[in-house]
């Protein structure tokens, strides 16, 4: 696609509840991204994937975050048993190769947890 | 210590003046620099990147490193009241080359 796409791009849960957060990268793309970003902060890195690689998971804030994505395309990340501090933008980025440092960002998915 | 430290702000300047961003790093072994600009409400865009001592100039704007003194910053020439907005300083993480980490944001305001 032209742009990094993220669905949904509203979601209201209940505390507890299982989300699932999609984002399709630009088509090439072999490098993809998750952050978050909390009202008002900067953006917290919680996971990356590099083409067949193993992903960094370095950043999921608990077991409860996780996140897949199969090959160079679509990636879902699902957050488990929601609490009211998981409130966010999740967003994505995507690059086309290691050698390229430029992110291109998606428009992000707001989450409140109530 | 913050891997990426930022001034929140606000920074209010007057329109045409120039408007300077810092930032500062810790980890010495970074070897790429970046600047995005995020609009409220919106995602980030990248504006400026720079790998190498000294300055790199693109329009009206300017980003300065000093590897030495772990040190980032952007100038914005004849400021404009749209270029309001979070301004993002981002550094990669030497460890993970391919993992960047920002700072939490500068928020200029341009006055008229």
């Amino acid at each position: 696609g032209a742009g990094v796409s993220q669905s949904p791009s509203n979601k209201v849960t209940e505390k507890g509840k299982d989300v699932e957060l999609r984002c399709d990268p630009i088509s090439g793309h072999t490098a993809l991204y998750w952050y978050r970003q909390r009202l008002g902060q900067g953006l917290e890195f919680l996971i990356y994937f590099q083409g067949n690689s193993a992903p960094d998971k370095s950043g999921l804030p608990s077991d409860r975050f996780s996140a897949e994505r199969t090959g160079e395309s679509v990636s879902t990340l699902t957050i488990q048993r929601t609490q009211q501090e998981d409130s966010a933008v999740y967003l994505c980025a995507s690059r086309p190769d290691r050698g390229s440092f430029g992110y291109t960002f998606g428009s992000g998915t707001r989450l409140t947890v109530v | 210590q913050k891997e990426v430290e930022q001034n929140s702000g606000p920074l209010s300047v007057p329109e045409g003046a120039i408007a300077s961003l810092n930032c500062t790093y810790s980890d010495r072994g970074s070897q790429s620099f970046f600047w995005y600009r995020q609009y409220s409400g919106k995602s980030p865009e990248l504006i400026m990147f720079i790998y190498s001592n000294g300055d790199k100039e693109d329009g009206r704007f300017t980003a300065q490193l000093n590897k030495a003194s772990q040190y980032v910053s952007l100038l914005i020439r004849d400021s404009q009241p749209s270029d309001s907005a979070t301004y993002l300083c981002a550094v990669n993480i030497y460890s993970s080359a391919s993992k960047i980490i920002f700072g939490s944001g500068t928020r200029l305001s341009i006055r008229p």
